[in-house]
């Protein structure tokens, strides 16, 4: 699966919308772009996913480039309940294909 | 979506003793289902594939005698630690697909491991 870089830690304000970019230069035509979060000490939580369209969700707005090589999630209106670790994972279509995860972006709302 | 659980949330135990880890999908069938570990400040990694019916794939590194998986059926996997030790003390975080093209993994909400 391709590997994904992202900004190890970013703040945003309570009410901003909280734009998390991950670079996916290396993807492939079959994989699709996952983004996950991990609030301290429970598991992932799923937030979206996509291929090459732009998705959204009552969570968030998964943007995708053209070429497919970045994306970025956008957390319309953060929270301080919206403080967690944001992974985004390229993963293979298909049943049974695993889950790589990287370091992935701490993202700390404030008031 | 999909909810997966496990069983027990966190568990104490003595260094040498065997311990036993449930993930259940609740409300969907899962023909695969992941096993991860998490360290403190570190990623998940994961340890091993469960598939029902057949036998674990286990991840380089990872000792399939010490941490026997079993998936006895669409909605159940097993964990145990055999003969726990200190350094296995972890978070242990299973998920479970919901299967098709696609498909979305969801997260139990992981059972953390204390070995005395």
């Amino acid at each position: 699966d391709a590997k994904t870089t992202q900004p190890t830690s970013m703040d945003c304000a309570e009410g901003r919308a909280a734009n998390l970019p991950c670079n996916h230069s290396t993807i492939s035509g079959n994989e699709y772009v996952y983004w996950y979060r991990q609030i301290h000490s429970q598991g992932p939580q799923y937030i979206i996913h996509g291929l090459k369209n732009n998705e959204t969700n009552e969570m968030a707005s998964l943007i995708i480039t053209e070429d497919r090589k970045s994306s970025t999630l956008i957390l319309p209106h953060a929270t301080l309940r919206d403080t967690a670790v944001y992974y985004c994972i390229v993963r293979r279509t298909g049943t049974a294909s695993k889950l790589t995860f990287g370091t992935g972006t701490r993202l700390q709302v404030t008031l | 979506g999909a909810v997966v659980s496990q069983h027990p949330s966190w568990v104490i135990c003595k260094s040498g003793t065997s311990v036993k880890i449930e993930c259940r999908s609740l409300d969907f069938q899962a023909t695969t289902m992941f096993w991860y570990r998490q360290f403190p400040k570190q990623s998940l990694m994961l340890m091993a594939t469960s598939n029902e019916g057949s036998k674990a794939t286990y991840e380089q590194g990872v000792e399939k005698d010490k941490f026997l998986i079993n998936h006895a059926s669409l909605t159940l996997s097993t964990l145990t630690v055999t003969s726990a030790h200190p350094e296995d003390s972890s978070f242990y975080i299973c998920s479970a697909g919901t299967g098709g093209f696609g498909e979305t993994q969801y997260f139990g909400p992981g059972t953390r491991l204390l070995v005395l």
